[in-house]
């Protein structure tokens, strides 16, 4: 079945580590998105990309960073510099960067500190 | 600015019957709406989308949704709930542009 995989489901971060968080997709699928979930407060942007070799900020980019080396894999990375991890990643895909797309999600990571 | 307004955080209803999720976001010349569905600990899933044509639009589950330009709202309904339809439930927005805005979410709670 095609789908998105995101591991792991749950992972702990201590002071001052950068994590990293797996997003693999075999829809073929140009477009892939990173967003934060907090309670209460839907769901918030963190990087995007459109094509491989290619992404950009989403509304709060500060503290993670992205790479896109190739269509299938848009791996996060959560740095020190994010003071407040503490959430509910997801991962999504849509077929190719076009606003009447809806997007396919993964079942997120949960980052806690420890 | 842009934004998605849902205006109930948490709806309980009784199973078998009738439910609205509402749903407001900012006027635009051009927008496309879309319901998502998600349950405890898993990621989103579609339930419908607006593109454009017909105002009613049908989706899974027994879900449906009208789009009405005038009132800027995209309410989420269902006639009769099922206990499974418990979940929380997202209306998100693309503007023109590429970037999807979403609503802080409804929580259905369906009772027995």
């Amino acid at each position: 079945d095609g789908g998105i995989t995101q591991s792991p489901k749950y992972l702990f971060r201590k002071e001052g580590q950068n994590v990293t968080l797996s997003c693999e997709q075999n829809l073929n699928h140009d477009a892939m998105y990173w967003y934060r979930q907090d309670p209460g407060q839907g769901l918030r942007l963190i990087y995007y990309s459109q094509i491989v070799n290619d992404f950009q900020k989403g509304d709060i980019a500060e503290g993670y960073s992205v790479s896109r080396e190739k269509k299938e894999s848009f791996p996060l990375t959560v740095t020190s510099a994010q003071k407040n991890p503490t959430a509910f990643y997801l991962c999504a895909s849509s077929i190719e960067a076009h606003p009447n797309q809806p997007q396919h999600f993964g079942d997120g990571t949960r980052l806690s500190i420890l | 600015a842009q934004s998605v307004t849902q205006l109930d955080s948490q709806v309980p209803v009784f199973e078998e019957a009738p439910v609205e999720l509402r749903c407001n976001y900012s006027s635009s010349v051009s927008v496309y709406l879309f319901w998502y569905v998600q349950y405890p600990n898993q990621g989103l899933q579609l339930l419908l989308k607006y593109l454009s044509g017909s105002t009613l639009v049908k989706g899974i589950n027994g879900f449906e949704a009208e789009f009405n330009k005038s009132q800027t709202s995209f309410h989420l309904r269902k006639p009769s709930v099922h206990i499974s339809d418990t979940a929380e439930y997202f209306c998100a927005v693309t503007y023109g542009g590429f970037k999807t805005i979403f609503g802080a979410g409804t929580r259905l709670f369906v009772k027995a």
